[in-house]
């Protein structure tokens, strides 16, 4: 069974607009992180937030912000006022395995295009 | 630059031949991940290190594959009798081992096997 779930293989937004990517995730475990990555076309994998299942909080980093609701088992990826070098695959991902172990599961990535 | 180095970037072999790549992990990382990219796909485990110790290997390691990590720096993943499956990128990441810290990837090597 697919862990974790990217419904959207491309998406298209204007510059400067916001954009939300999805992610779903499957597990029985009661502690696990939730990872997303850009990787542009150069092909470097690049951390951008991380998410733990007992944070209480969203975690937001500069731009990017995760809006995490456990119930539903989504972590979605939030980017605010979008910018042209945003154009990448973005990937969401599971910790597996015991604490700090990146043993990560990937889901299948979403093509972000920025257009002008 | 003190990021995760992989070498080379790209290789192109010939169906049944041996491969070898390397990675340097960050410095201070004792925690080193090897990971498999196809086209169109996210990466997939393949296995892990801390330090000199692999604990864990994913089961699309198949018997042709072999990961070393010596002195607990850089690594090597070696594929033997390379098939046209093995084409894709093989990403090698580090990171520490203590708290949630990320995982610092390296540009990637490139395979196709023609």
């Amino acid at each position: 069974a697919q862990k974790i779930t990217q419904t959207q293989p491309g998406m298209f937004v204007q510059e400067k607009e916001a954009v939300t990517l999805d992610c779903t995730y499957d597990t029985s475990d009661q502690s696990y992180g939730l990872f997303w990555y850009k990787q542009p076309s150069s092909g470097e994998m690049i951390f951008l937030i991380y998410q733990g299942s007992y944070d209480e909080q969203n975690a937001t980093e500069g731009r990017y912000s995760l809006n995490f609701q456990k119930a539903r088992k989504s972590a979605n990826l939030v980017i605010s006022a979008s910018q042209l070098g945003d154009s990448a695959m973005y990937f969401c991902a599971m910790r597996e395995g015991h604490q700090g172990a990146q043993k990560l599961v990937f889901g299948q990535g979403t093509r972000l295009t920025i257009n002008p | 630059d003190t990021g995760v180095s992989q070498d080379p970037r790209h290789k192109i072999t010939k169906r049944g031949q041996n491969v070898t790549f390397r990675c340097d992990p960050i410095s201070e990382h004792n925690r080193l991940y090897w990971y498999r990219q196809t086209l169109g796909q996210g990466p997939e485990f393949l296995t892990y290190f801390q330090n000199e110790a692999q604990l864990e290997k994913s089961r699309l390691l198949s018997d042709r594959f072999s990961a070393e990590r010596p002195k607990g720096s850089f690594s090597t993943l070696e594929i033997q009798r390379t098939e046209q499956g093995d084409s894709a990128m093989y990403l090698c990441a580090s990171s520490f081992s203590i708290g949630n810290t990320e995982a610092f990837f390296g540009q990637g090597t490139r395979l196709t096997v023609v």
